[in-house]
Protein backbone atom coordinates (compact mmCIF):
# COMPACT_ATOMS: atom_id res chain seq x y z
CA UNK A 1 0.00 0.00 0.00
CA UNK A 2 1.48 3.53 -0.99
CA UNK A 3 1.89 5.88 2.21
CA UNK A 4 -0.44 8.36 0.04
CA UNK A 5 -2.83 7.91 -2.34
CA UNK A 6 -4.34 10.36 -5.03
CA UNK A 7 -6.36 9.58 -8.22
CA UNK A 8 -4.65 10.70 -10.70
CA UNK A 9 -7.74 11.94 -12.74
CA UNK A 10 -8.13 14.04 -14.79
CA UNK A 11 -10.72 14.99 -12.81
CA UNK A 12 -12.85 17.46 -15.08
CA UNK A 13 -15.42 20.11 -13.75
CA UNK A 14 -17.21 22.70 -15.78
CA UNK A 15 -16.18 26.28 -14.68
CA UNK A 16 -17.74 27.93 -11.61
CA UNK A 17 -18.37 24.51 -10.19
CA UNK A 18 -17.01 22.80 -7.25
CA UNK A 19 -13.84 20.75 -7.59
CA UNK A 20 -13.12 17.67 -5.13
CA UNK A 21 -10.16 16.37 -4.50
CA UNK A 22 -9.61 13.04 -2.21
CA UNK A 23 -6.24 11.71 -0.60
CA UNK A 24 -6.11 8.78 1.60
CA UNK A 25 -2.51 8.13 3.66
CA UNK A 26 -1.83 4.73 5.58
CA UNK A 27 0.76 6.45 8.78
CA UNK A 28 -2.05 6.40 11.43
CA UNK A 29 0.41 8.37 13.45
CA UNK A 30 0.90 11.27 10.18
CA UNK A 31 0.59 14.68 12.11
CA UNK A 32 0.72 17.79 8.91
CA UNK A 33 -1.08 17.80 5.73
CA UNK A 34 -0.43 19.97 2.94
CA UNK A 35 -1.48 20.68 -0.29
CA UNK A 36 0.32 21.53 -3.52
CA UNK A 37 -0.79 23.00 -7.07
CA UNK A 38 1.47 21.91 -9.63
CA UNK A 39 1.29 23.75 -12.95
CA UNK A 40 2.88 22.30 -16.10
CA UNK A 41 6.45 22.25 -15.72
CA UNK A 42 6.47 23.87 -12.99
CA UNK A 43 7.33 23.50 -9.35
CA UNK A 44 4.45 22.68 -6.64
CA UNK A 45 3.54 26.11 -4.83
CA UNK A 46 1.64 25.61 -1.21
CA UNK A 47 -2.03 25.82 -0.86
CA UNK A 48 -2.53 25.37 2.07
CA UNK A 49 -1.79 23.03 5.11
CA UNK A 50 -4.08 21.28 8.08
CA UNK A 51 -2.73 19.79 11.31
CA UNK A 52 -6.12 19.33 13.07
CA UNK A 53 -9.69 17.46 11.88
CA UNK A 54 -12.31 19.39 10.52
CA UNK A 55 -12.21 21.64 7.99
CA UNK A 56 -10.20 24.93 7.26
CA UNK A 57 -11.09 27.72 4.58
CA UNK A 58 -8.97 29.81 3.18
CA UNK A 59 -10.52 31.68 -0.21
CA UNK A 60 -11.88 29.11 -2.51
CA UNK A 61 -10.23 26.55 -0.97
CA UNK A 62 -11.40 24.35 1.86
CA UNK A 63 -9.32 21.39 3.35
CA UNK A 64 -10.62 18.92 4.88
CA UNK A 65 -9.16 16.30 7.84
CA UNK A 66 -10.69 13.24 8.81
CA UNK A 67 -8.01 11.59 10.77
CA UNK A 68 -10.12 8.36 11.89
CA UNK A 69 -10.86 7.34 8.43
CA UNK A 70 -7.44 8.58 7.32
CA UNK A 71 -8.41 11.03 4.63
CA UNK A 72 -8.05 14.51 3.54
CA UNK A 73 -9.39 16.70 0.83
CA UNK A 74 -9.35 19.38 -1.22
CA UNK A 75 -12.45 21.45 -1.71
CA UNK A 76 -12.65 24.23 -4.37
CA UNK A 77 -15.21 26.77 -4.90
CA UNK A 78 -16.18 28.42 -8.05
CA UNK A 79 -13.51 26.85 -10.39
CA UNK A 80 -12.28 28.30 -12.78
CA UNK A 81 -9.94 27.51 -15.65
CA UNK A 82 -6.75 29.00 -14.04
CA UNK A 83 -7.28 26.04 -11.28
CA UNK A 84 -6.53 23.40 -14.07
CA UNK A 85 -3.29 21.63 -13.10
CA UNK A 86 -2.09 18.81 -10.70
CA UNK A 87 -2.81 18.29 -7.25
CA UNK A 88 -0.03 17.34 -5.03
CA UNK A 89 -1.34 16.05 -1.14
CA UNK A 90 1.83 15.47 1.03
CA UNK A 91 1.61 13.66 4.81
CA UNK A 92 4.55 14.36 7.36
CA UNK A 93 4.54 11.19 8.44
CA UNK A 94 5.82 9.95 12.21
CA UNK A 95 9.00 9.28 12.59
CA UNK A 96 12.75 10.25 12.78
CA UNK A 97 12.89 13.31 10.82
CA UNK A 98 9.75 13.69 9.57
CA UNK A 99 9.73 12.95 6.71
CA UNK A 100 7.22 14.44 4.16
CA UNK A 101 5.89 11.77 1.43
CA UNK A 102 3.52 13.02 -2.05
CA UNK A 103 1.18 11.42 -3.42
CA UNK A 104 1.26 11.00 -7.22
CA UNK A 105 -1.23 14.27 -7.96
CA UNK A 106 -4.70 14.51 -9.41
CA UNK A 107 -4.97 16.74 -12.61
CA UNK A 108 -7.64 18.58 -12.45
CA UNK A 109 -9.54 19.90 -15.41
CA UNK A 110 -11.50 23.06 -15.44
CA UNK A 111 -13.49 23.64 -18.52
CA UNK A 112 -14.99 26.82 -19.22
CA UNK B 1 4.95 32.24 2.11
CA UNK B 2 8.62 31.66 2.49
CA UNK B 3 10.94 32.42 -0.37
CA UNK B 4 12.86 29.77 -1.58
CA UNK B 5 15.12 30.18 -4.74
CA UNK B 6 16.95 28.00 -6.98
CA UNK B 7 19.01 28.15 -9.79
CA UNK B 8 20.09 27.58 -12.60
CA UNK B 9 16.52 27.14 -13.75
CA UNK B 10 17.52 25.91 -16.83
CA UNK B 11 20.87 23.65 -18.16
CA UNK B 12 22.15 22.12 -20.69
CA UNK B 13 25.36 20.05 -19.68
CA UNK B 14 27.32 17.77 -22.14
CA UNK B 15 27.30 13.86 -21.44
CA UNK B 16 29.95 13.41 -18.80
CA UNK B 17 30.46 16.58 -17.46
CA UNK B 18 29.04 17.81 -14.01
CA UNK B 19 26.55 20.19 -12.83
CA UNK B 20 26.03 22.57 -10.06
CA UNK B 21 22.61 23.28 -8.85
CA UNK B 22 22.03 25.71 -5.94
CA UNK B 23 18.85 26.20 -3.66
CA UNK B 24 18.74 29.79 -1.40
CA UNK B 25 16.23 30.27 0.91
CA UNK B 26 16.25 34.19 1.00
CA UNK B 27 14.17 35.01 3.84
CA UNK B 28 14.77 32.41 6.37
CA UNK B 29 17.57 29.82 7.88
CA UNK B 30 16.54 26.72 6.85
CA UNK B 31 18.77 23.54 8.47
CA UNK B 32 16.58 20.83 6.12
CA UNK B 33 16.23 21.33 2.92
CA UNK B 34 15.25 18.37 0.25
CA UNK B 35 16.21 17.69 -3.27
CA UNK B 36 13.38 16.20 -5.60
CA UNK B 37 13.36 15.09 -9.07
CA UNK B 38 10.66 14.82 -11.13
CA UNK B 39 10.00 13.34 -14.72
CA UNK B 40 7.74 14.36 -17.26
CA UNK B 41 4.02 13.33 -15.81
CA UNK B 42 5.68 11.18 -12.95
CA UNK B 43 5.59 12.87 -9.20
CA UNK B 44 7.86 14.06 -7.16
CA UNK B 45 10.49 11.73 -6.17
CA UNK B 46 12.68 12.75 -3.25
CA UNK B 47 16.06 12.20 -3.57
CA UNK B 48 17.69 12.81 -0.46
CA UNK B 49 17.53 15.45 2.70
CA UNK B 50 20.07 17.81 3.20
CA UNK B 51 20.98 18.68 6.92
CA UNK B 52 23.11 22.01 7.59
CA UNK B 53 26.65 21.03 8.72
CA UNK B 54 26.00 17.21 8.16
CA UNK B 55 26.22 14.28 5.91
CA UNK B 56 23.17 14.38 3.73
CA UNK B 57 20.45 11.27 3.79
CA UNK B 58 19.93 9.52 0.57
CA UNK B 59 16.87 7.64 -0.63
CA UNK B 60 16.92 4.29 -1.26
CA UNK B 61 18.21 4.05 -4.81
CA UNK B 62 20.05 7.32 -5.10
CA UNK B 63 23.55 7.37 -5.62
CA UNK B 64 25.42 9.44 -3.16
CA UNK B 65 28.65 9.35 -5.27
CA UNK B 66 26.70 10.64 -8.31
CA UNK B 67 24.45 13.12 -6.77
CA UNK B 68 26.42 15.15 -4.20
CA UNK B 69 24.72 17.54 -1.58
CA UNK B 70 26.22 19.86 -0.08
CA UNK B 71 24.56 22.17 3.09
CA UNK B 72 27.23 24.55 4.26
CA UNK B 73 25.63 27.41 5.31
CA UNK B 74 21.84 27.86 6.88
CA UNK B 75 20.38 29.35 3.28
CA UNK B 76 22.12 27.36 0.68
CA UNK B 77 22.15 23.45 -0.48
CA UNK B 78 23.66 22.79 -3.54
CA UNK B 79 23.39 19.73 -5.04
CA UNK B 80 25.98 18.66 -7.79
CA UNK B 81 25.25 15.99 -11.10
CA UNK B 82 28.39 14.23 -11.09
CA UNK B 83 29.06 12.56 -15.19
CA UNK B 84 26.20 12.99 -16.31
CA UNK B 85 24.42 11.54 -18.61
CA UNK B 86 21.47 11.35 -20.64
CA UNK B 87 19.10 9.57 -18.46
CA UNK B 88 19.83 12.40 -15.53
CA UNK B 89 17.70 14.89 -17.58
CA UNK B 90 14.58 15.77 -15.77
CA UNK B 91 13.32 18.80 -13.29
CA UNK B 92 15.42 18.69 -10.14
CA UNK B 93 13.34 20.85 -7.39
CA UNK B 94 14.28 21.94 -3.96
CA UNK B 95 12.22 22.28 -1.10
CA UNK B 96 13.26 23.64 2.21
CA UNK B 97 11.28 23.12 5.72
CA UNK B 98 9.81 26.43 6.95
CA UNK B 99 10.29 25.82 11.41
CA UNK B 100 11.71 24.03 14.00
CA UNK B 101 10.43 20.24 12.76
CA UNK B 102 7.43 20.53 14.90
CA UNK B 103 3.48 20.27 13.34
CA UNK B 104 3.78 23.53 12.86
CA UNK B 105 6.18 23.77 9.87
CA UNK B 106 5.44 24.13 6.42
CA UNK B 107 7.70 23.17 2.85
CA UNK B 108 8.04 26.00 0.52
CA UNK B 109 9.82 24.57 -3.00
CA UNK B 110 12.14 26.66 -5.15
CA UNK B 111 11.60 27.38 -9.24
CA UNK B 112 13.16 24.07 -10.38
CA UNK B 113 16.12 23.53 -12.52
CA UNK B 114 15.72 21.71 -15.68
CA UNK B 115 18.38 19.84 -16.37
CA UNK B 116 19.62 18.26 -20.04
CA UNK B 117 22.41 16.27 -20.87
CA UNK B 118 23.11 16.31 -24.33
Amino acid sequence: QKEVEQNSGPLSVPEGAIASLNCTYSDRGSQSFFWYRQYSGKSPELIMFIYSNGDKEDGRFTAQLNKASQYVSLLIRDSQPSDSATYLCAVKISGGYQKVTFGTGTKLQVIP
Amino acid sequence: GAVVSQHPSRVICKSGTSVKIECRSLDFQATTMFWYRQFPKQSLMLMATSNEGSKATYEQGVEKDKFLINHASLTLSTLTVTSAHPEDSSFYICSARVGGGGTGNTIYFGEGSWLTVV
